[in-house]
């Protein structure tokens, strides 16, 4: 069964730093990843979606990478916003595209 | 807004008692999948439904149980309710064969049970 740990599990950072958000996976075979924003109390946002031929994504400030070999993914977020606190989660699938979660990131940016 | 609804928004039952969440989703989808998340937790995959057939379940009692119809709208009915059920239960559609299978996410429902 795939495990996905993120790291770290809370981060703070002052308004304007470039920081980056870990996650990794027990189970190499995946086929993509993941990365969505959670807001308190709501539902998920996809970010990024990593399919395994590719390393990397890039969506404005964000830019996601991929590492099948060692099992970890980073999403990185420059020139960081206060707009941009909420949780960060990764999602690895199985072949049934069903997903497997981590247990989040909760970013805090202090304007 | 992902196009996915999920109904009701909130709901309070007993333990013991019988609950149905609904979802509807994203046109074209064929596939919806359903998650529970528990505070402070990644949600966990409960089951997945394509094309009206169960397609994968994750480590959850037979209790939970599903649906999806022809329109691919769905339903996640749980009976026999336990106070751990008391969670935020989220489901999320995707177009399975598309080759970028990214899945989009309803607001989720959330359910206490006391």
């Amino acid at each position: 069964k795939q495990e996905v740990t993120q790291i770290p599990a809370a981060l703070s950072v002052p308004e304007g730093e470039n920081l980056v958000l870990n996650c990794s996976f027990t189970d190499s075979a995946i086929y993509n990843l993941q990365w969505f924003r959670q807001d308190p109390g709501k539902g998920l946002t996809s970010l990024l979606l990593i399919q395994s031929s590719q390393r990397e994504q890039t969506s404005g400030r964000l830019n996601a990478s991929l590492d099948k070999s060692s099992g970890r993914s980073t999403l990185y977020i420059a020139a960081s916003q206060p707009g941009d606190s909420a949780t960060y989660l990764c999602a690895a699938p199985n072949t049934g595209n069903q997903f497997y979660f981590g247990t989040g990131t909760s970013l805090t940016v202090i304007p | 807004e992902t196009g996915v609804t999920q109904s009701p928004t909130h709901l309070i039952k007993t333990r013991g008692q019988q609950v149905t969440l609904r979802c509807s989703s994203q046109s074209g989808h064929n596939t919806v999948s359903w998650y529970q998340q528990a505070l402070g937790q990644g949600p966990q995959f409960i089951f997945q439904y394509y094309r009206e057939e169960e397609n994968g379940r994750g480590n959850f009692p037979p209790r939970f149980s599903g649906l999806q119809f022809p329109n691919y709208s769905s339903e996640l009915n749980v009976n026999a309710l336990e106070l751990d059920d008391s969670a935020l239960y989220l489901c999320a559609s995707s177009l399975v064969g598309s080759g970028a299978e990214t899945q989009y996410f309803g607001p989720g429902t959330r359910l206490l049970v006391l």
